[in-house]
């Protein structure tokens, strides 16, 4: 089955650091750039950040721009998003998403269910 | 970075159309794609190209495109399509970052 599934959310306080995994199955994961979308409580999405199939082309957003950093292992078809001095604003369920990519057409095709981040003290 | 603006609400009654439309300066130049969420679920992509409908989505859905406006249009809009819209556009490198719209809700009153 083609599917993404997240972990590693969960309660954590201001200025602490969190590791998030996105285990992927069904396709030919290192074929496929991968990113990180985010969705505060009753807000909208929010593009977090993205990597290239081989790690070679890595882009973040501004506000977690210095803080998150986004990888992946391409033997372990696992995404990964390390999330340093978190903030309160950062509370939201974290997606994964597959990239579908050609000739200048960019999307996400895939999703999965997401994990929960929040970070209160 | 650019942004992308959509109205926050749009409301339609049963069986007419509704009109989601998408702003921004760089959409001359890219693709736009549409996402439709439903509570409590990962967003399924509607539109992409502007106007090319995925594979099992309802022909009721159809994009189009206009100097920096694009439009998401319903046609003969059913309950179930009450949901929130997404645009999304990325330059034709896929350059970062990515960007989203604000999001519609869609009611169906």
């Amino acid at each position: 089955e083609v599917q993404l599934v997240e972990s590693g959310g969960g309660l954590v306080q201001p200025g602490r650091s969190l590791r998030l995994s996105c285990a992927a199955s069904g396709f030919t994961f290192d074929d496929y750039a991968m990113h990180w979308v985010r969705q505060a409580p009753g807000k909208g999405l929010e593009w977090v950040s993205g990597i290239s199939w081989n790690s070679g082309s890595i882009g973040y957003a501004d506000s977690v721009k210095g803080r998150f950093t986004i990888s992946r292992d391409n033997a372990k078809n696992s995404l990964y998003l390390q999330m340093n001095s978190l903030r309160a604003e950062d509370t939201a369920l974290y997606y994964c998403a597959k990239v579908y990519s050609n000739y200048g057409d960019w999307y996400f095709d895939l999703w999965g269910r997401g994990t929960l981040v929040t970070v209160s003290s | 970075s650019y942004e992308l603006t959509q109205p926050p609400s749009v409301s339609v009654s049963p069986g007419q159309t509704a009109r989601i439309t998408c702003s921004g300066d760089a959409l001359p130049k890219q693709y736009a794609y549409w996402y439709q969420q439903k509570p409590g679920q990962a967003p399924v992509l509607v539109i992409y190209k502007d106007s090319e409908r995925p594979s099992g989505i309802p022909e009721r859905f159809s994009g189009s495109s206009s100097g920096t406006t694009v439009t998401l249009t319903i046609s003969g809009v059913q309950a179930e399509d009450e949901a929130d819209y997404y645009c999304q556009s990325a330059d034709s490198s896929g350059t970062y970052p990515w960007v989203f719209g604000g999001g519609t809700k869609l009611t169906v009153l």
